[in-house]
């Protein structure tokens, strides 16, 4: 199986700041990653798919990029709604997995 | 409006077996590969299984294959997971989602349900 491997595990930050959350696999998937936006009581939220392809309705301030075994989701500006947690997940090989997640926090 | 909603959760016992079902409207049903992912309390997602749009392929995560078995009836609108053997680890909230693309299953999953809880205790 591929395993997805998310840093940082958690993280502190404040709204307008800048921020990077990477995702190694185990192998090469090429562009076949995509990420998630959870919350609590809601269902999971499809942000970014085959790596850059923003979905519809997504701000502008997701971004994502990487290809191979590295990469990397990017909040340009945070704001208030966007403290959640964020999974990758590849779609390459059956089966799929998920990252561990990564849980964004207020400062 | 594109939606899902799951059905069919509740408490079983260890070894006991639980269908949940998903039914699926304002789509077309059948030109979409589907998917079952669940969270267990504390935990993050977990991809359980996934099923072709007619139903031939199917895979399933280590942790629940020979145990899990994901069906689809087209005619309803409806995809399904029948669980067997159930593990007191198998108690999470289950949720239902779309792949993105129609008669693909490269570019993650885009409409998801509300999710169904699965205790499993004695």
């Amino acid at each position: 199986d591929i395993q997805l491997t998310q840093s940082p595990s958690s993280l502190s930050a404040s709204v307008g700041d800048r921020l990077t959350i990477t995702c190694r696999t185990s192998q090469n998937i090429f562009t076949y990653l995509n990420w998630y936006q959870h919350k609590p009581g809601q269902a999971p939220k499809l942000l970014i798919h085959s790596s850059s392809g923003l979905q519809s309705g997504v701000p502008s301030r997701f971004s994502g990029s990487g290809s191979g075994t590295d990469f990397t989701l990017t909040i340009s500006s945070l704001q208030p709604e966007d403290f959640a947690t964020y999974y990758c997940q590849q779609s390459y090989g059956a089966p799929q997995t998920f990252g561990q997640g990564t849980r964004l926090e207020i400062k | 409006e594109e939606l899902l909603v799951e059905s069919g959760g509740g408490l079983v016992h260890p070894g006991g077996s639980l269908r949940l079902s998903c039914a699926a409207s304002g789509f077309t049903f059948s030109n979409y590969w589907m998917h079952w992912v669940r969270q267990a309390p504390g935990k993050g997602l977990e991809w359980v299984s996934r099923i072709s749009t007619d139903g031939t392929t199917t895979n399933s995560a280590d942790s629940v294959r020979g145990r899990f078995i994901i069906l689809r009836d087209n005619s309803k609108n409806s995809l399904y997971v029948h669980m067997s053997s159930l593990r007191v680890e198998d108690t999470a909230l289950y949720f239902c989602a779309r792949s993105l693309t129609p008669g693909q299953d490269y570019h993650g999953m885009d409409v998801w349900g509300q999710g169904t809880t699965v205790t499993v205790s004695s």
